[in-house]
C-alpha cells in the first residue's frame, strides 16, 4: 500500500517552455502533497506543501509564478515548472500523506527535468 | 531553522564489515526522525522511521538509533553486501521535513 507515482520519470525540454510533472497517490487519498527537488549530491529541498482544494505554501525563495502547483483531487498534484531554464535542471520528487496519517510521507519515485 | 548534517559524505567498505552513518540536527523539537535509501536517480526507499519518544528502531540488518537531547542519530549496518550500495539520507520532522545531504555507501565485493 501507499503507492506514489510521477510523471513523467524523465523529460528534457527546450529553455523557454513549460513542462508539467504529475504525482498521484495511486491506493490513498492524499490530503497533502509536497514537491523536492534536489540537485545533484545534494539534499532534497521542500519547495512547496500543497493541500487539496486549496492554494499551496512555498518555501522561501520558490517562486510561486514559476513554479506552479495544482492539488485539485485528493490523488493527483501537478507540478508546472513555467519558462523553464537550463538552472531548472534536477530531480524533482513529490511525497503523499494519506489522510489522518498526521502527514506521514510516502515518496514517489522523482522525475529528471533537463532543460536545453 | 533546522539543520541536518550527515557524515561521512561518503564510504567505502569491504564486504561484510558492519559501519555506522551519523545523522546530527541543530533543533531537538523534533516529531521523528527517518532514514531512507535513494539509488541513483531514484526516489525514496523508506527504511526506518523513529518517533520522538522512541530510541531506536530495528529491521533485519539495520538498526537506528536516536538521541534527540543531543540532536543525533546513527544508522547501524551489519555485515554489509554490494546491494547495500547507495546514498543513505536522514531526515527529521516537525511540521516539514528537512533533509541531511546524504551518505553515499559504496560496499566492494
Amino acid at each position: 500500500g501507499a503507492v506514489v507515482s510521477q510523471h513523467p520519470s524523465r523529460v528534457i525540454c527546450k529553455s523557454g517552455t513549460s513542462v508539467k510533472i504529475e504525482c498521484r497517490s495511486l491506493d490513498f487519498q492524499a490530503t497533502t502533497m509536497f514537491w523536492y527537488r534536489q540537485f545533484p549530491k545534494q539534499s532534497l529541498m521542500l519547495m512547496a506543501t500543497s493541500n487539496e482544494g486549496s492554494k499551496a505554501t512555498y518555501e522561501q525563495g520558490v517562486e510561486k509564478d514559476k513554479f506552479l502547483i495544482n492539488h485539485a483531487s485528493l490523488t493527483l498534484s501537478t507540478l508546472t515548472v513555467t519558462s523553464a531554464h537550463p538552472e531548472d535542471s534536477s530531480f524533482y520528487i513529490c511525497s503523499a500523506s494519506p489522510a489522518g496519517s498526521n502527514n506521514e510521507q510516502f515518496f514517489g519515485p522523482g522525475t529528471r527535468l533537463t532543460v536545453l | 531553522k533546522q539543520e541536518v548534517t550527515q557524515i561521512p559524505a561518503a564510504l567505502s567498505v569491504p564486504e561484510g564489515e558492519n559501519l555506522v552513518l551519523n545523522c546530527s540536527f541543530t533543533d531537538s523539537a523534533i516529531y521523528n526522525l527517518q532514514w531512507f535509501r535513494q539509488d541513483p536517480g531514484k526516489g525514496l526507499t523508506s527504511l526506518l522511521l523513529i518517533q520522538s519518544s522512541q530510541r531506536e528502531q530495528t529491521s533485519g540488518r539495520l538498526n537506528a538509533s536516536l538521541d534527540k537531547s543531543s540532536g543525533r542519530s546513527t544508522l547501524y549496518i551489519a555485515a554489509s553486501q554490494p546491494g547495500d550500495s547507495a546514498t543513505y539520507l536522514c531526515a527529521v520532522r516537525l511540521g516539514d521535513m528537512r533533509f541531511g545531504a546524504g551518505t553515499r555507501l559504496t560496499v566492494k565485493p
